[in-house]
């Protein structure tokens, strides 16, 4: 089974800090994503990337960036994190191809808690 | 951007009856997909729809992809302890070349023994 690992799983952090969220996949899996999840409101997509040194916007991609150096692994940048970016992230993978159905296979997430 | 409403966004029930919950959009969607989170866990695929007016099928859980592809129900029945978590539905788009989902707000379940 493929396997989607994110470093953390509880984090705490003061407001103002350079925040990194790693995730891992080990699949070969082309497309990563990152999605916050709070209550209400659902998963929520931050930024993907379909490539190595690719990346697109989400939904929601202000205060956050991304990097993509190698292929397994997907970091999440919060460049001063503030209160507001306290939430769930979950970083999800799947493979290329245009025929659909395929979903996603999450990480357990990380609880990001900003002080 | 597309949207799904999820509804009801929680509900309280005894163990053993049936469940049902629905996701609904203005946009138009080519796969309809059904997860569930357990506490402490990432979402998990339940079922995955392909086909407009499709029912599925898995266990106790059945889900349709409505023919107008803009909506989906899931139903549990006989709901067990182990079904409690957070239900979410999911609609498949493809924007250059990534497929991505946009997922309603999540159902929440809790079971009363």
């Amino acid at each position: 089974d493929v396997k989607v690992t994110q470093s953390s799983r509880y984090l705490v952090k003061r407001t103002g800090e350079k925040v990194f969220l790693e995730c891992v996949q080990d699949m070969d899996h082309e497309n990563m994503f990152w999605y916050r999840q709070d209550p209400g409101l659902g998963l929520r997509l931050i930024y993907f990337s379909y490539d190595v040194k690719m990346k697109e916007k989400g939904d929601i991609p202000e205060g956050y960036s991304v990097s993509r150096e190698k292929k397994e692994r997907f970091s999440l940048i919060l460049e001063s994190a503030s209160t507001n970016q306290t939430s769930m992230y979950l970083c999800a993978s799947t493979r290329q191809g245009h025929w659909l159905g395929y979903g996603y296979t999450f990480g357990s997430g990380t609880r990001l808690t900003v002080v | 951007g597309q949207q799904l409403n999820q509804s009801p966004q929680s509900m309280f029930i005894q163990e053993g009856e049936d469940v049902s919950m629905n996701c609904t959009s203005s946009s138009i969607f080519n796969t309809w997909l059904w997860y569930k989170q357990d506490p402490g866990e990432g979402p998990v695929l339940l079922i995955a729809l392909y086909k407009a007016g499709e029912l599925t099928s898995n266990g106790r859980l059945t889900a349709q992809f409505g023919i107008t592809r803009k909506d989906s129900f899931l139903n549990i029945s006989a709901s067990i302890p182990s079904d409690v978590g957070i239900y979410f539905c999911a609609g498949q788009v493809i924007i250059q070349g990534a497929q991505k989902l946009v997922f309603g707000q999540g159902t929440r379940l809790t079971i009363n023994p």
